[in-house]
C-alpha cells in the first residue's frame, strides 16, 4: 500500500543542465500536484495536473519549468537550464478526487541542488 | 488571495503536557484547512482536516479548532510524547474543483523536552 513515491531523493546538477523530478501517486490517485520549500518556509504551489491535463499552473514560472502526466507513468517536473535559486526540496502530492479541497498526500521530496 | 501566518515560530513543551499551534488566515472564502507533520527530510505528513461548516474536528490525541469570526485556527496535541516533535504546518484551501494550491503557512517547529 505505497503512498508517493518520489525518486530521485537527491539530484545534483551544474547550472545550465536539465533536472527531472518524478512523482508516482498514490495508487488509485489521479490527481497530483507540485510543490517547491525553501529551508525554513512553507510549501509553495506550483502545478497541479490530472491524467494527461495541467489544471492549474499558476505557482508555476513562465520559463524552464514544465510538468506533465502522461497517461501512462509518473509524473514529470522537468527544469531546463539550472540555476541556483531552484536549489529546493520539490515535493509531489496525489489526491483521489480533485481540487484544493481535499485531502492531499505527500511524498518525502526531492532535494535539489545547483552547484 | 489568501495568506497563512503562524503565530509562533517555535514552541518548546515538556512531554505529557498539551500542545497548542495557532495559525491565522486572511482570506473568509478559504473552506478546508489542513494540518500537517513535518518531520526532517521527510515530506508534510497529514494530521488532521476541517472544512468550513464545522468549528471543531477531534482526532487521536489532536483537535482542530476553527474560528471563522476571527480567520483562525488551532491544533491541539494532547499528552505532547518525544515522537510529536517536528515542524507542524496549517494549508488552507480557497476550493473550487479547478484549483489546486493549498496555502501553506511558514511552520512551527515543536520540541518535546523528556
Amino acid at each position: 500500500n505505497a503512498g508517493v513515491m518520489q525518486n530521485p531523493r537527491h539530484l545534483v546538477r551544474r547550472r545550465g543542465q536539465e533536472a527531472r523530478l518524478r512523482c508516482s501517486p498514490v495508487k488509485g490517485h489521479s490527481h497530483v500536484y507540485w510543490y517547491r520549500q525553501l529551508p525554513e518556509e512553507g510549501l509553495k504551489f506550483m502545478v497541479y495536473l490530472q491524467k494527461e491535463n495541467i489544471i492549474d499552473e499558476s505557482g508555476m514560472p513562465k520559463e524552464r519549468f514544465s510538468a506533465e502526466f502522461p497517461k501512462e507513468g509518473p509524473s514529470i517536473l522537468r527544469i531546463q537550464q539550472v540555476v541556483r535559486g531552484d536549489s529546493a526540496a520539490y515535493f509531489c502530492a496525489s489526491s483521489q478526487q480533485g481540487g484544493s479541497n481535499q485531502p492531499q498526500h505527500f511524498g518525502d521530496g526531492t532535494r535539489l541542488s545547483i552547484l | 488571495g489568501e495568506s497563512v501566518g503562524l503565530h509562533l515560530p517555535t514552541l518548546s513543551v515538556q512531554e505529557g503536557d498539551n500542545s497548542i499551534i495557532n495559525c491565522a488566515y486572511s482570506n473568509s472564502a478559504s473552506d478546508y484547512f489542513i494540518w500537517y507533520k513535518q518531520e526532517s527530510g521527510k515530506g508534510p505528513q497529514f494530521i488532521i482536516d476541517i472544512r468550513s461548516n464545522m468549528d471543531k474536528r477531534q482526532g487521536q490525541r489532536v483537535t482542530v479548532l476553527l474560528n471563522k469570526t476571527v480567520k483562525h485556527l488551532s491544533l491541539q496535541i494532547a499528552a505532547t510524547q518525544p515522537g510529536d516533535s517536528a515542524v507542524y504546518f496549517c494549508a488552507v484551501s480557497l476550493g473550487g474543483g479547478s484549483q489546486g494550491n493549498l496555502i501553506f503557512g511558514k511552520g512551527t517547529k515543536l520540541s518535546v523536552k523528556p
